[in-house]
This record gives structure tokens, sequence and C-alpha cells, in this order.
């Protein structure tokens, strides 16, 4: 069973706007990580927030967490078509499972 | 460098046949994983490798799934007597040892092998 959910299921902007995907999880968390996945394709790792961080910064990409209420948030920034894929949200639990444990993703469109 | 790869990248079976997917990890990754993407969602765990030793298997959702990585590198999911089910993308991934001898939590994954069982 997956960890927990995203939201929205989809979305689709123009270029150039910003777009939020949220993620919520259900246990205690060693780490957050974001991938992205393009169509037919292998998953990509974006960026990785540890539970005792609570914002970072990767180009333009933003990622919050917030352990009390067990979500996190994936900003990106003046997106471009090239940012069109499925971004998924997978936790690293803190009982030392050696495993990513997903989100369902976010479909993400980006309209030209 | 070279990342991970699979194959077959593509794979249709005929319900009751056995399959055996490959996964050459980065040269060097101690540690391996293997999920499973049905359409549509998340990836799932099914089964973690450190070096040779399977530590891990708590995802595979029955006896049917097999896997085995014998020196430590090239892995193999095998599948036995595949069902509708079974339909999916299988993905494997590996990721390094740190500076230090922590292992890394970020994983690099390969582009899949999808699985249609007809």
């Amino acid at each position: 069973s997956q960890q927990g959910e995203e939201d929205p299921q989809a979305l689709s902007i123009q270029e150039g706007e910003n777009a939020t995907m949220n993620c919520s999880y259900k246990t205690s968390i060693n780490n957050l990580q974001w991938y992205r996945q393009n169509s037919g394709r292998g998953l990509v790792h974006l960026i990785l927030i540890r539970s005792n961080e609570r914002e970072k910064h990767s180009g333009r990409l933003r990622v919050t967490l917030d352990t009390s209420k067990k979500s996190s948030s994936l900003l990106i920034t003046a997106s471009r078509a090239a940012d069109t894929a499925s971004y998924f949200c997978a936790t690293w639990g803190k009982q030392g499972a050696q495993k990513l444990v997903f989100g369902q993703g976010t479909r993400l469109t980006i309209n030209p | 460098g070279a990342g991970v790869s699979q194959s077959p990248r593509y794979k249709v079976a005929k319900r009751g046949q056995d399959v055996a997917l490959r996964c050459d990890p980065i040269s060097g990754h101690v540690s391996l994983f293997w999920y499973q993407q049905a359409l549509g969602q998340g990836p799932e765990f099914l089964t973690y490798f450190q070096n040779e030793a399977q530590l891990d298997k708590s995802g595979l959702p029955s006896d049917r799934f097999f896997a085995e990585r014998p020196e430590g590198s090239v892995s193999t999911l095998k599948i036995q007597r595949t069902q509708q089910e079974d339909s999916a993308v299988y993905l494997c991934a590996s990721s390094p040892r740190q500076p230090g001898g922590r292992l890394s939590d970020t994983q690099y994954f390969g582009p899949g092998t999808r699985l249609t069982v007809l």
C-alpha cells in the first residue's frame, strides 16, 4: 500500500506560471524526496528534504516540509514545456527500512 | 557514466508463462531495489538487496515472484506462472554507499520493463 496522497492528481497550467503540488504521508519519516517521471521513462531524483528541515531550494524548485501536519509541497517556478511530467513524493522511514514509499503522483501538463 | 539499465524494455507474456527481468545497476552501487508500478500509480516496493544479500522481500506479492543478485551486481526478477494482474512496469533502482560508509537514501532508477500479460 502507498504512503499517502498527492494533490492535485492532475494539474494543467500555462508556460511561465508557477506549479504547486502537495503530498501527505502517514508515518514518521527520516526524509522526503521528490521524483519526476516523464512518459514511459524511469524516475529522476529532484530534491531531498530531511525531517529536521523546513524548506529547501534547488534551481526553480522549492520544497517545504511540515512534519507536524505530515505534509510537503513542491513548487516549480516559471514553468517550461519540458517540465511536463508526473511528479511523485516518496518517504524514507525512520525505522531503518531501506526503501522509498511513494505517493500516487501528480500529472503536470505545461501548455505552451 | 552509464546509468541503471534494464532489459527487456517491453515484454509480452501469455498467462502462465515464466518471465525474467534483468537489471544492471550503476557500477559499484551497493544497494539495489525492485519496484512495481501499475498504470497511473506510484511505484510500490518489492525487494531490496545490499550487495548479494536480499535483506527485504516484504513487498513481493506472492511466492511466484523471486529475485536474485548472486554476485552483488546484476539482478534478475523472475515471475513464474504470470497472471494478468502482474501487468505493470517493473523498475529497478540502485544507490551507492556515501563517503564515510553510510548508505545513500537517494536512488537512481532505470527506465523500467513494461510487462503485459495476455
